[in-house]
């Protein structure tokens, strides 16, 4: 069974980082790209960061390119998302979700729980 | 970037109708889209991929089409348990931008 579990969420200030994880298990991770989304209280959701099946590749949306990022242990099972210089607009559910593919960044077909991220001071 | 615009936002069905959202992208993502259900409190789950092909498990009454820009999500014989927010994706090439949703909501 394909499980994804979050962790590392949080109450931090504006300003400081974090640091996310996700514990795959059930599948061979290194054959997969994986990702992040977000999804902020009452509204949709926002894909965040991919990262290929080596890690060589990653991919961000403008809203986080140059404050996050994401990162990947083949060896652990894990994925990763440093989040620096952190905005309350970043307050959110974090979702680790597994690309359905592995060949190509597709759609996604395992989701984590999900972590709440609160920027506040 | 590409953008990705849902309607209805929202709509009230009755149980046993058929319905129909729309997803409309700003330029040509041939048939790289996804659909998903997210019902409160609980994680998305995938709907259908590629625009129109049905996930594992998910009930034949859900049913994805279009090519191109326009897409379309159908519903056929509503259950009040597919009451959910529905959302596209571009996928394949990033940046993988999501719509803004539909709540489907059930009378």
């Amino acid at each position: 069974e394909v499980q994804l579990v979050e962790s590392g969420g949080g109450l931090v200030q504006p300003g400081r980082s974090l640091k996310l994880s996700c514990a795959a298990s059930g599948f061979t991770f290194s054959n997969y790209y994986m990702a992040w989304v977000r999804q902020a209280p009452k509204k949709g959701l926002e894909w965040v960061a991919t990262i290929s099946t080596s890690g060589s590749r990653t991919y961000y949306p403008d809203s986080v390119k140059g404050r996050f990022t994401i990162s990947r242990d083949n060896a652990k099972s894990s994925l990763y998302l440093q989040m620096n210089s952190l905005k309350s607009e970043d307050t959110a559910t974090y979702y680790c979700a597994r690309h359905g593919s592995t060949l190509r960044p597709g759609y996604f077909d395992y989701w984590g729980q999900g972590v709440m991220v609160t920027v506040s001071s | 970037n590409i953008v990705m615009t849902q309607s209805p936002k929202s709509m009230s069905i009755s149980v046993g109708d058929r319905v129909t959202m729309n997803c409309k992208a700003s330029q040509n993502v041939y048939n790289n889209i996804a659909w998903y259900q997210q019902k409160p409190g609980q994680s998305p789950k995938l709907l259908i991929y590629y625009a129109s092909n049905r996930y594992n498990g998910v009930p034949d009454r859900f049913t994805g089409s279009g090519y191109g820009t326009d897409f379309t999500l159908t519903i056929n014989s509503v259950q009040a348990e597919d009451a959910a927010f529905y959302y596209c994706q571009r996928i394949y090439n990033s940046p993988f931008t999501f719509g803004s949703g539909t709540k489907l909501e059930i009378k």
